[in-house]
């Protein structure tokens, strides 16, 4: 019964590879996110959809793009990994932005490993 | 610029050690501040919101209260259960969504039996 689900929960990867992290969310929720977490544990949002529709696009190289095939999966690809990719990335899901009690729920995490 | 910054960085008590973490924040029309909890190999679970200056909320040994400059997470009789990171974030208005959420660094508690 989990509520948000990321996969896979580790990635090791070679510098230029492509990858991708699937994300699942089983909450009924409308909105969906990644954040990534730094070495040093701050968190900073990257993406924000809504309804499969692109809401929130942070300052965030075009090598990383983000699809909503519904409003239950956002998933992340990565292309020509560096190695400044390393870091724990969250996916997040959360009722219609501007509602009132509209916490976000995050998954737990990929920790991604570029070498 | 909106910012979040919380206070201390770590935290150590002892076992039933009452004490208090600080999250102050600069942010132009506050419309709410969370409080997560975050486990290690976890992601931050959602403890509280708070709203309004004057508000607070509970939940087990956890006591969250607001100002308009900065809000506290008041833990009484910790037990070493309770050791994690805790984040305060506030969400910053974006077209009209709003839970960007702004995160502080977090307060790394350590409670030992």
């Amino acid at each position: 019964d989990t509520a948000v689900s990321q996969t896979p929960k580790y990635l090791v990867t070679q510098m230029g590879n492509d990858k991708s992290i699937k994300c699942e969310q089983n909450l009924g929720h409308d909105t969906m996110y990644w954040y990534k977490q730094d070495s040093k544990k701050f968190l900073k949002i990257m993406f924000s959809y809504n309804n499969k529709e692109l809401i929130i696009n942070e300052t965030v190289p075009n090598r990383f793009s983000p699809k909503s095939p519904d409003k239950a999966h956002l998933n992340l690809h990565i292309n020509s990994l560096e190695l400044g990719d390393s870091a724990v990335y969250f996916c997040a899901s959360s009722h219609q932005p501007g509602q009132r009690n509209s916490p976000l729920h995050f998954g737990n995490g990929t920790r991604l490993t570029v070498t | 610029e909106d910012q979040v910054t919380q206070s201390p960085e770590a935290l150590r008590l002892q076992e039933g050690e009452s004490s208090s973490l600080n999250c102050s924040y600069t942010v132009s029309g506050l419309r709410g501040l969370f409080w997560y909890r975050q486990d290690p190999g976890k992601g931050p679970e959602f403890l509280f919101t708070l709203y309004s200056a004057g508000e607070e909320k509970e939940k087990e040994r956890l006591k969250a209260t607001l100002t308009k400059k900065e809000s506290f997470l008041h833990i009484t009789a910790p037990k070493p259960e309770d050791s994690a990171t805790y984040l305060c974030a506030v969400p910053k208005g974006y077209g009209g969504a709003t839970n960007k959420l702004i995160f502080g660094t977090g307060t790394l508690l350590a409670v030992q039996p």
